[in-house]
């Protein structure tokens, strides 16, 4: 079974309109993190938020938040007022245990995020 | 500047030709993997090190290896390519106990 599943395969979103990028995981351990990386069309791959499973409050880093609903296994990147810029594909990807492993980060497939000005 | 350098950027090269694409950090970090990255798949780790002379398989090792001789560098060897490896590589590096990954740029590999 997929431990990080992403959904939306491609998206188109208008400028200045807000993006939700859908993310599920699934894990047994009760200690793990989740994180989002941005990888513009250059190719290097940006890290834009992290969650930690016992984070009491969704994260936020300027325009990126992250919706945590921790019974449903959801982690789902919010872009408010989304830029043109923001075109890129976006992973999403955990850390299982409260320290880096053999497992490394687990990486879903991606979401081609697009926007259309 | 706190980074992890990759190097080449782009390669091509041909079947069974040995090579070895070189990363380096300078954040003292543990902990290095190595991921390829091909479309539809996403990132799988190659090769993992948790410190010196510590190295691991990730999930896709078969046609590569690795070696941690110090902290700082983990290069990848490719001792005889083949077209199947035609790729996207990347290094990352963190400290355990860290939150995630510093990525490198990223090595775009097509072997002929």
């Amino acid at each position: 079974a997929q431990k990080i599943t992403q959904t939306q395969p491609g998206m188109f979103v208008q400028e200045k309109e807000a993006v939700t990028l859908d993310c599920t995981y699934d894990t047994s351990d009760p200690s793990y993190g989740l994180f989002w990386y941005k990888q513009p069309s250059s190719g290097e791959m940006i890290f834009l938020i992290y969650q930690g499973s016992y984070d009491q409050q969704n994260a936020t880093e300027g325009r990126y938040s992250l919706n945590f609903q921790k019974a449903r296994k959801s982690a789902n990147l919010v872009i408010s007022a989304s830029q043109l810029g923001d075109s890129a594909m976006y992973f999403c990807a955990m850390r299982e245990g409260l320290s880096l492993g053999a497992d490394g980060l687990t990486f879903g497939k991606g979401t081609h995020l697009i926007i259309q000005p | 500047e706190a980074q992890v350098t990759q190097n080449p950027r782009y390669l091509i090269t041909v079947t069974g030709k040995k090579l070895t694409v070189t990363c380096s950090q300078n954040m003292n970090h543990e902990y290095m993997s190595w991921y390829r990255q091909d479309p539809g798949l996403g990132l799988r780790q190659i090769y993992y090190s948790m410190n010196v002379e510590v190295t691991d398989k990730g999930d896709v090792p078969e046609g590569y290896k690795v070696s941690r001789k110090e902290k700082r560098n983990f290069p990848l060897i490719l001792e005889s390519p083949s077209p199947n490896q035609t790729s996207l590589y990347f290094c990352a590096s963190s400290s355990i106990r860290n939150y995630g990954y510093t990525f490198g740029s990223g090595t775009r590999l097509t072997v002929v």
